[in-house]
């Protein structure tokens, strides 16, 4: 089954713990990117790749690392965590352009005590 | 701010009606392009439209476009309670460092 998958789905954390959310897609997707969502705020994008070892910043990238080194992988790295960190964040795969349809992850609830 | 904006914020209908939702947004744009979010989840594509298209279908959903006015529109008829989400429109700027950019959504509720 065609899919993108998220770990962990829930993550309670503290400030300052170095935490990863890991992505993956199995449709040989050469876009990926993550997002997180906030209440009244929709949908931004954090980072996102074009292929393997190209990453770029999306709009709201400050506290977050990401890297490609495999096709299929593409995980979230909050270094340091802070409270306004807390949100629900989606990883997303596309075939080629960023502007194709996104395939959604079943996302990953982060709360940062 | 939001590229796409939909209106209305929140629509509450009951079963078997029809729901408009609509979208606007503010530059020329490639595609747009419609997700739906059950509480909670990830969001699920519905539908593409071109900028050179001005209507399309998929089973109970139809979208509209008007790029003079730089809006769309989608419309469930008949609705379920199963159609209970919120309701998303990412629009595609044209222009090489173009990205989609999703809006704030449309929250439906459709009740028995």
């Amino acid at each position: 089954e065609a899919q993108v998958t998220q770990n962990p789905r829930y993550l309670i954390t503290v400030t300052g713990k170095k935490l990863t959310v890991t992505c993956s897609q199995n449709m040989n997707h050469e876009y990926m990117s993550w997002y997180r969502q906030d209440p009244g705020l929709g949908l931004r994008q954090i980072y996102y790749s074009m292929n393997v070892e190209v990453t770029d910043k999306g709009d709201v990238p400050e506290g977050y690392k990401v890297s490609r080194k495999e096709k299929r992988n593409f995980p979230l790295i909050l270094e340091s965590p802070s409270p306004n960190q807390t949100s629900l964040y989606f990883c997303a795969s596309s075939k080629g352009l960023d502007t194709d349809t996104q395939y959604f992850g079943p996302g990953t609830r982060l709360t940062v005590l | 701010s939001q590229q796409g904006e939909e209106d209305p914020q929140a629509l509450s209908i009951q079963e078997g009606e029809n729901a408009t939702m609509n979208c606007s947004y503010k530059t020329s744009i490639n595609n747009l392009q419609w997700y739906r979010q059950n509480s909670g989840r990830g969001l699920v594509h519905l539908i593409l439209i071109r900028s050179n298209e001005r209507e399309k279908h998929s089973g109970r959903l139809r979208v509209t476009l008007d790029t003079s006015k730089k809006s769309s529109s989608l419309l469930i008829t008949a609705s379920r309670a199963a159609d209970t989400a919120s309701y998303f429109c990412a629009t595609a700027p044209t222009g090489t460092a173009s990205k989609l950019t999703f809006g704030t959504g449309t929250r439906l509720q459709v009740t028995l």
